[in-house]
């Protein structure tokens, strides 16, 4: 089945720095990869995603990019702000049902 | 907030008791899901629905069960063969056509943090 790798687990970085959290899928077959926000004590929550027609998309300060061919995408935030501070999900499709989620990435932001 | 709701917030259990958690969503989601979120774990699937009246094991189902009467509900049953259930719960919903692939955003309910003792 698919697996999802994503590192680092935990990153420190002062506000106004770049954060960038790295996945890897193993399903070939995978098309379609999210990522989700959860801050402390809420719910995971939607803030990009990109399907395998793209290679980068771009909201505001955040960027996703996805190189299919070494099966790895990854989420970069710049001029990070304290806010940007919570537990980040990459995830994958497999098969035609369901999503895979990596193990998460906690990231502190240092005013 | 509205859309996808999960009761109780917090439920504490005796060991070899049956637990029900509740999920409800207002959405028109055809598709809701299950996951089991521990530390260090990130978020593994449960169970998840497709459609009323049918449902698939995720990757962690031995303990579990489930029923979708209703496409606004899907219910979570932990039950004693469930070796170490204590963790929160998250339920989610999305859009999924038929014949679709899984493209589609999941929205998430608050989730119920389950301690067994």
């Amino acid at each position: 089945g698919e697996n999802v790798e994503q590192h680092p687990s935990t990153l420190s970085v002062q506000e106004g720095d770049s954060a960038v959290i790295k996945c890897t899928y193993s399903d070939s077959a995978s098309n379609y990869f999210p990522w989700y926000k959860q801050e402390l004590g809420k719910r995971p929550q939607l803030i990009i995603d990109i399907r395998s027609n793209v290679g980068e998309k771009k909201d505001q300060r955040i960027a996703v990019t996805l190189n299919k061919t070494a099966k790895h995408f990854s989420l970069h935030i710049t001029e990070t702000q304290p806010e940007d501070s919570a537990v980040y999900f990459c995830a994958a499709n497999t098969g035609f049902q369901k999503l895979v989620f990596g193990t998460g990435t906690r990231l502190l932001v240092s005013p | 907030d509205g859309g996808i709701t999960q009761s109780p917030k917090y439920l504490f259990r005796k060991e070899g008791q049956n637990v029900t958690l509740s999920c409800e969503q207002n959405l028109n989601h055809d598709a809701m899901y299950w996951y089991r979120q521990d530390p260090g774990q990130g978020l593994r699937l449960i169970y998840y629905s497709q459609i009323v009246n049918d449902f698939q094991k995720g990757d962690i189902a031995e303990g579990y069960s489930v029923s979708r009467e209703k496409k606004e509900s899907f219910p979570l049953t932990v039950t004693s063969a469930q070796k170490n259930p204590t963790a929160f719960y998250l339920c989610a919903s999305s859009m999924f056509p038929a014949g679709a692939r899984n493209e589609y955003e999941q929205y998430f309910g608050p989730g119920t943090r389950l301690t067994v003792t």
